[in-house]
């Protein structure tokens, strides 16, 4: 089966850069997703890694290893607003639908 | 596009009873999803759906039956209430891209 393994808690200032990592252990890997998760609210796409290296969107950058069976999100410039939790997730062995992490919550702080 | 809609949005059901908890999408994807979130849990598939008329179990389907009779639909049926079944669920759908799941706002479900 599919398991994936992240921090369960990360703390950070506003105005930094802090890294949340996620290693897996998969039967067949397709890639890697994130997603955002404020409280209350529903699970968000963040961005997706098919091949290793880094991928950047805005403040968030997501990067892969195939190799290493890791990866991680790194996050710029904090917000109060990023305060949030953040999964990282695989397809099943089918293809057909996602594993997910148990989540690491970031809490930001002034 | 109304995206992914869920309803209702709270339940209170008591121990044995039956309900189900719909789900829509108005962006014509194959593939639907039912997860459940408890605390430091992460997100449990439940079931998923590949295409109208096809469904299969994922990691916790136990007191859970699902249908897929149109693209749209996927609705979730609780069998008999368990408080052990409290929790919020989440349904999801995504194109054959199923790295990028969509999902709806959430059912908070108490059984008492």
């Amino acid at each position: 089966g599919q398991s994936l393994e992240q921090p369960s808690e990360v703390t950070a200032v506003e105005g930094a850069i802090v890294q949340i990592n996620c290693t897996y252990q998969t039967s067949g890997f397709y890639g890697l997703s994130w997603y955002q998760q404020h409280d209350g609210g529903a699970p968000t796409f963040l961005s997706y890694n098919a091949l290793d290296g880094l991928e950047e969107t805005g403040r968030f950058s997501s990067f892969l290893s195939r190799s290493d069976s890791y990866g991680y999100l790194l996050l710029q410039e904090l917000q109060m607003k990023d305060s949030a939790s953040y999964f990282c997730a695989v397809r099943d062995e089918a293809g057909s639908t996602l594993t997910f992490g148990k989540g690491t919550m970031l809490l930001v702080s002034p | 596009n109304a995206g992914v809609t869920q309803t209702p949005k709270f339940q209170v059901l008591k121990t044995g009873q039956s309900m189900t908890l719909q789900c829509a999408q108005d962006m014509n994807h194959e593939y639907m999803s039912w997860y459940r979130q408890d605390p430091g849990m992460g997100l449990r598939l439940i079931h998923y759906s590949v295409g109208a008329g096809i469904t299969d179990q994922g990691e916790v389907p136990n007191g859970y039956n699902v249908s897929r009779s149109t693209t749209e639909d996927f609705p979730l049926r609780l069998l008999s209430a368990a408080p052990s079944q409290t929790s919020v669920y989440f349904c999801a759908s995504s194109s054959d891209r199923v790295d990028e799941q969509y999902f709806g706002p959430g059912t908070r479900l108490t059984v008492t």
